[in-house]
């Protein structure tokens, strides 16, 4: 069965502060990697990444893939109060016989909480 | 607004009631997805279509669930006698076929069971 865990499960920081968080997997037929964050609500899609070594970048937040040793991290710098919520961590993984479907194998999250 | 609308937001009802709930996609996707997250804890799959096609279904629905998309649109959820443990929030997310594993959530329904 597809395994996706997540670590620290709780995060509490300052103003400030970078960030790191983990995300290891054991899955079948790997497809993508992906991270959300939840805010009282819906996740709200941050990035996918699918090849190996490749930062992907989106202002303060950054994530890389190691596809040998089947982990991710989610990078946060000079964090601020908004950043405060649950990033979870999701693979994407290809049913056997090679038949792409889009299941979605979730962590259990990190609550991130950020003092002013 | 384009994105994923779920309705109802929040639905409580009595132990052993039938409940349903829609979900209206990204107006291109043509893949819908169903799941179900509790307290604490990462969404769980429980269900895909592609178009109107049910494609896969979790073993974490029992003959209690059922989900349809009659017309590859919008989608349905029905809990049957639904029990306690059926407390839960009940997110659908949709996605285009070549990008299936970015998707895109609505803001989920609320179940309370009492």
């Amino acid at each position: 069965e597809d395994k996706v865990v997540q670590s620290p499960l709780s995060l509490v920081v300052h103003e400030g502060d970078t960030v790191t968080l983990n995300c290891s997997y054991e899955v079948t037929n790997f497809r993508s990697l992906l991270w959300y964050k939840q805010e009282k609500k819906a996740p709200t899609f941050l990035f996918m990444l699918t090849s190996s070594g490749i930062e992907k970048k989106s202002g303060r937040l950054s994530s890389i893939l190691d596809k040998k040793e089947l982990f991710s991290i989610l990078n946060i710098t000079a964090t601020q109060t908004g950043d405060s919520a649950i990033y979870l961590c999701a693979v994407g993984s290809r049913r056997a016989g090679g038949t792409s479907y889009g299941k979605l194998t979730f962590g259990q999250g990190t609550i991130l909480t950020v003092h002013p | 607004d384009t994105g994923v609308s779920q309705n109802p937001r929040h639905k409580i009802t009595k132990r052993g009631q039938n409940v349903t709930f829609r979900c209206d996609p990204i107006s291109e996707h043509n893949r819908l997805y169903w799941y179900r997250q509790t307290l604490g804890q990462g969404p769980e799959f429980l269900t895909y279509f592609q178009n109107e096609a049910q494609l896969e279904k979790s073993r974490l629905l029992s003959d209690r669930f059922s989900a349809e998309r009659p017309k590859g649109s919008f989608s349905t959820l029905e809990i049957q006698r639904t029990e306690q443990g059926d407390s839960a929030m009940y997110l659908c997310a949709s996605s285009q076929t070549g990008v299936d594993y970015e998707q895109y959530f609505g803001p989920g329904t609320r179940l309370t069971v009492t």
